[in-house]
């Protein structure tokens, strides 16, 4: 059973905040890391598929790095707005052709404006 | 991104009766699709894995026989939950897996997802 750990559980910032949080997933047999973004009452959408150690992918104020030897990204936020209210997942695939996905917990965002 | 929805968003059934639940890939075609749950605090758990034209693939703990899963077609996939009990009470949530990225991986669409509680 893979082990994916996101940290922390939840997390409270004020508009205009940076923040980020923590993915860590197994360093062995690493192929690729998911990361989504999950609004109530909506479908998960996808942000960034991560692929190689040293990896930094952006999309607008968020962005993710990737080191792959220690098991860890991180997703950051600049300028956090209301919007950006979600839970974050992440995610490791397995399985082969199949390519399934263990994701962690989440982190739940909540930006108070 | 492309577009998967899911029917119906929720529904209370009584224990006993059977309940099933449509994923459909709006705008591509899926040969893959997969379900899974997620109970409260908790992460998504896989539990099958659905090919079209073919039987599912069902994670260890998940029981075939009470969680049929047809993918008759190459944009639809349903989840049938047989005698409902109680415990089964959860969100649902499919996804249906597009064609490969560079470097052969794969990206995920997400369905809202479907609450059932069984009373």
């Amino acid at each position: 059973i893979l082990n994916v750990e996101q940290s922390p559980q939840s997390l409270h910032v004020q508009e205009g905040d940076s923040t980020n949080f923590t993915c860590s997933f197994p360093s062995s047999n690493f192929y690729a890391l998911h990361w989504y973004r999950w609004e109530t009452a909506k479908s998960p959408e996808a942000l960034f598929v991560m692929t190689l150690n040293g990896d930094e992918k952006k999309k607008g104020r968020i962005s993710a790095t990737l080191n792959t030897k220690e098991g860890y990204s991180y997703l950051y936020i600049k300028g956090s707005q209301p919007e950006d209210s979600a839970t974050y997942l992440c995610a490791f695939p397995s399985g082969g052709s199949n390519y399934k996905l263990t994701f962690g917990k989440g982190t739940l965002l909540t930006v108070n404006p | 991104g492309a577009v998967v929805s899911q029917h119906p968003s929720r529904v209370i059934c009584k224990s006993g009766t059977s309940v099933k639940i449509e994923c459909r890939s709006l705008d591509f075609q899926a040969t893959t699709m997969f379900w899974y749950r997620q109970f409260p605090k908790q992460s998504l758990m896989l539990m099958a894995t659905s090919n079209e034209g073919s039987k599912a693939t069902y994670e260890q703990g998940v029981e075939k026989d009470k969680f049929l899963i047809n993918h008759a077609s190459l944009t639809l996939s349903t989840l049938t939950v047989t005698s409902a009990h109680p415990e089964d009470s959860s969100f649902y949530i499919c996804s249906a897996r597009d064609v490969g990225l560079a470097g052969g991986h794969y990206e995920q669409y997400f369905g809202p997802g479907t609450r059932l509680t069984v009373t």
